[in-house]
């Protein structure tokens, strides 16, 4: 079974601030097989970026992936009010199981 | 509108069965894979059954097989969990999710990830 490794486990940013979010895998992931979810309060977790670096329908600019192996990153280039939440990757190899990381808890000033 | 909707959640003691349905609408249910994701109170989301489109591979974590079983209708457009031995660690809000998938013919592989969440069923077990 793959681990999902995330940090930091919370980060505190003012509005306008660059948010880079961690998540490490214990093996090689490929790309396509890496996704990142947002969960803010209360709600379902809803599919930001797919396939590593690929933004879902409707996501703002913003919000970008990259990364290969066992490293991947999510960056909100400024973040918003809006963005307060736990972002989450995921990977899902050839099949499953498949597996989450903890998550990483944003909170804007 | 594309969503999927759960019911059936509710409080169970230990030990006891619970059937979760998820409807599904707006897409075409019997062309994709589907999942059920749960998260504990305060705790990570887990992912914990898959079930192909016409429902003859299925997978499960650990921690449920043997005492969970996933199924489908497709005629019915339905997703179905049906959980039995219940134990308090299976407490949790349960996800249906539907997973997307399409071949990239740039980098020659298929990529995967789940796209429609619902809002969630919620499962107390205690007695």
């Amino acid at each position: 079974e793959v681990v999902l490794t995330q940090s930091p486990g919370t980060v505190s940013l003012s509005p306008g601030q660059r948010a880079t979010f961690s998540c490490r895998t214990s093996h090689s992931v490929a790309t396509n097989y890496l996704a990142w979810y947002q969960q803010r309060p209360g709600q379902a977790p809803l599919l930001l970026i797919y396939g590593a670096s690929r933004r879902a329908t409707g996501i703002p600019d913003r919000f970008s992936g990259s990364g290969s192996g066992t490293v991947f990153t999510l960056t909100i280039t400024s973040v918003e009010p809006e963005d307060s939440a736990v972002y989450y990757c995921q990977q899902y190899g050839s099949s499953p199981p498949y597996t989450f990381g903890q998550g990483t808890k944003l909170e804007i000033k | 509108e594309v969503q999927v909707v759960e019911s059936g959640g509710g409080l169970i003691q230990p030990g006891g069965s619970l059937r979760l349905s998820c409807a599904a609408s707006g897409f075409i249910f019997s062309g994709h894979q589907m999942n059920w994701v749960r998260q504990a109170p305060g705790r990570g989301l887990e992912w914990i059954s898959y079930i192909s489109d016409r429902g003859d591979i299925r997978y499960y974590v650990d921690s449920v097989k043997g005492r969970f079983t996933i199924s489908r209708d497709n005629a019915e457009n339905s997703l179905y969990l049906q959980m039995t031995n219940l134990r308090a660690e299976d407490t949790g809000v349960y996800y249906c999710v539907r997973q997307q998938e399409y071949y990239d013919s740039s980098a020659t592989n298929w990529v995967v990830y789940m796209d429609v969440w619902g809002k969630g069923t919620t499962v107390t077990v205690s007695s």
